[in-house]
């Protein structure tokens, strides 16, 4: 099952908008990474977050690692019709020789034209 | 393009047959990963190879396999299928080590009937 919880759920924006959504968990993770799913194709890596604190931006994108490493936010920028899709925070956890990835349900965004 | 390559893009098949999903990472990754999507369960985490060698598991099916080859292309092999078996089925690749930036294919939808 999923170990992130992610919200919201889903979100109607306004074209223009700015939106925030956010990641938590009650365990503790090294790496947030957040990634975009567009309707039959793979997630797209949109940002990584490697350092408790860090806050990184792509473009319009900005996403924050958060100091306590339990969460995470996404925040989209002056929202255009192409951000529309799912949004999924995934985070890998410490001292793991694997690495693989935990993620979240996903934030589904529709955009109002 | 993620440089991650999946076939194939569709699969139908029956209750109770067997298939093979392959992926070839993208070039310099020694790691890859496969992830089941479905409606209910989220993007889940079956196993990861590195280097030809299994590095982790997840929540797979004995029913299900997987092998990375020398050339580091990876095999997903489904057998006795069920209906709940019907999914995307992704595969990620990454260098590995510290900073770990997964690339997803485009995925495999598999239709069991």
């Amino acid at each position: 099952g999923q170990q992130l919880n992610q919200s919201p759920q889903s979100m109607f924006i306004q074209e223009g908008e700015d939106v925030s959504m956010n990641c938590t968990s009650s365990s503790i993770f090294n790496t947030w990474l957040w990634y975009k799913q567009d309707p039959g194709e793979g997630p797209v890596l949109l940002i990584a977050l490697y350092k408790a604190g860090e806050l990184t931006s792509n473009g319009r994108l900005t996403a924050q690692f958060g100091i306590t490493r339990k969460d995470s936010f996404l925040n989209i920028s002056a929202s255009i019709p192409s951000d529309v899709g799912i949004y999924f925070c995934a985070g890998q956890k410490p001292r793991s020789n694997d690495y693989k990835l935990s993620f979240g349900a996903g934030t589904t965004v529709t955009v109002r034209a | 393009d993620s440089g991650v390559t999946q076939t194939p893009k569709h699969l139908i098949t029956a209750t109770g047959q067997r298939v093979t999903l392959r992926c070839s990472p993208r070039s310099g990754d020694l790691s890859v990963y496969w992830y089941q999507q479905s409606l209910d369960q989220g993007l889940q985490f079956l196993i990861q190879y590195y280097n030809g060698e299994e590095r982790a598991k997840g929540n797979i099916l004995e029913r299900f396999s997987a092998q990375q080859f020398p050339d580091l292309h990876s095999e997903l092999n489904l057998s006795s299928l069920e209906l709940g078996d019907s999914a995307l089925y992704f595969c990620a690749s990454s260098v590995s080590g510290k900073y770990n930036e997964q690339f997803f294919g485009p995925g495999t939808r598999l239709t069991v009937l």
